[in-house]
């Protein structure tokens, strides 16, 4: 079975366009959680999502929204990008909606010029 | 709020020494887990053992241990016999029991960069 699958891997940005990271789970996992991790630290809680419905919100600013799509996958979207939004992206997905086991993809690295 | 402390920031070891990660956490739930992952440089987080709150049995699997104190609100992490492809960032992360959502969040540390050197 394929794991999580992030796209793109890696992606350059410039101050005040917007970017969408996309997020495809393991088959047949619910929730889909987005974490932004910055150089040196851990992964900081964006949002989750399960059965298509958002179900937690970390202290990001509204320019950071989700979605998930009746299949699951998911997606990130922020806009008006800041050089601060320089950082790894990673999605999780689990089969409940705990997170007991909860499975990261590689990632994407945002690269805000 | 929860919170989980990485004291140690980079840890140097020569292959085959024994080497053991801190991590100390804060919680007012009484019902959570803990949990150890793994960073190589590709990014990905590899998970390597969940613990809940209410199994504080050390657990050995292969070359690593884990030793959950929850009088010191601790949770340990040891590598035997390390090897080079022990070389990552270790985080240790914490999630509380999610009834409504609130607290499904996985709250992590700063990170152990680990260097094996041959």
């Amino acid at each position: 079975d394929a794991g999580v699958t992030q796209s793109p891997t890696h992606l350059i940005k410039t101050r005040g366009q917007h970017v969408t990271l996309r997020c495809s789970p393991i088959s047949g996992h619910k929730s889909v959680s987005w974490y932004q991790q910055v150089l040196g630290q851990g992964p900081q809680f964006i949002f989750q999502y399960y059965e298509k419905e958002e179900r937690g919100r970390g202290n990001f600013p509204d320019r950071f929204s989700a979605r998930q799509f009746p299949n699951y996958s998911s997606e990130l979207n922020v806009n008006a990008l800041l050089l601060g939004d320089s950082a790894l992206y990673l999605c999780a997905s689990s089969t409940m909606f705990q997170v007991e086991e909860a499975f990261f993809g590689q990632g994407t690295r945002l690269t805000v010029v | 709020a929860q919170k989980v402390t990485q004291a140690q920031t980079e840890i140097s070891v020569v292959e085959k020494e024994d080497v053991t990660l801190d991590c100390v956490y804060e919680t007012r739930d009484t019902t959570y887990y803990l949990f150890w992952y793994k960073q190589p440089p590709s990014g990905e987080l590899v998970f390597l053992i969940r613990r809940n709150s209410f199994d504080e049995q050390n657990e050995i699997s292969g070359r690593y241990s884990w030793n959950f104190q929850k009088s010191t609100s601790s949770f340990n992490f040891t590598i035997t016999a390390s090897q080079v492809v022990d070389s990552a960032v270790y985080f240790c992360a914490l999630s509380g029991r999610a009834f409504t959502g609130a607290n499904s969040k996985l709250t992590f540390g700063k990170g152990i960069t680990l260097s094996v050197r041959p």
